[in-house]
């Protein structure tokens, strides 16, 4: 699976919308961009995901480029309860493995008052 | 939230003592994972499942065993607890996913288990 690049952390306004950018350069064809994000002492929650085409859903928005080497995870209206960290995972869906994901550093996203 | 449940939840075991913790699921998904989260680590896979009685290692394998005799459940065992695998631990599931699918794999609560 292809490996991603996070900025390790990054603030937002309360309000405003948060940007996180993934970087993925060695992304192939078949591989989707999934976002999770976790917060403090629970289990990770998945967000979106997507393979070519922007995505959006009652959580975020979701842009990926068109050589698909980045994506940036959109938080429309960043609340106090945004903060965790969020992670950006390319996999590619392998028949007897179903959906292993190999999580890397994230980013921990701070939405400050 | 996906119907996942584990337990114990909280769990002090003594070093070289037996521990299974639990993973029970209600969605009647295919695929099981059991992950453990350390500090500058991330999430790291430890075994996986397919279906009933099938299994297979992950990235940290070592010193854990697995089973699943029914669908729903999905217990990872530490054969003689160690220091080092005091972590919280995570138990996840996901559907059948053929290639050029993109399903969901959810996540439980965690399990957070001490070793002393």
């Amino acid at each position: 699976d292809a490996k991603t690049t996070q900025p390790p952390s990054m603030d937002c306004a309360e309000g405003r919308a948060a940007n996180l950018p993934c970087n993925h350069s060695t992304i192939s064809g078949n591989e989707y961009v999934y976002w999770y994000r976790q917060i403090h002492s629970q289990g990770p929650q998945y967000i979106i995901h997507g393979l070519k085409n922007n995505e959006t859903n009652e959580m975020a928005s979701l842009i990926i480029t068109e050589d698909r080497k980045s994506s940036t995870l959109i938080l429309p209206h960043a609340t106090l309860r945004d903060t965790a960290v969020y992670y950006c995972i390319v996999r590619v869906a392998r028949n007897n493995a179903g959906n292993m994901l190999t999580f890397g550093g994230g980013t921990r996203l701070m939405v400050k008052p | 939230d996906a119907g996942i449940t584990q337990s114990p939840r909280h769990k002090v075991t003594e070093t070289g003592t037996p521990v299974t913790l639990r993973c029970h699921q209600t969605e009647n998904h295919r695929y099981m994972y059991w992950y453990r989260q350390d500090p500058g680590h991330g999430l790291r896979l430890i075994h996986y499942s397919y279906g009933v009685k099938d299994t297979d290692k992950g990235e940290v394998s070592d010193g854990y065993s697995v089973s699943r005799s029914k669908t729903e459940d999905f217990l990872l065992t530490l054969e003689s607890a160690t220091s080092s695998q005091t972590s919280v631990y995570f138990c996840a599931i996901s559907d059948s996913a053929g290639a050029g699918s993109g399903n969901t794999i959810y996540f439980g609560e965690g399990s957070w288990l001490t070793v002393v």
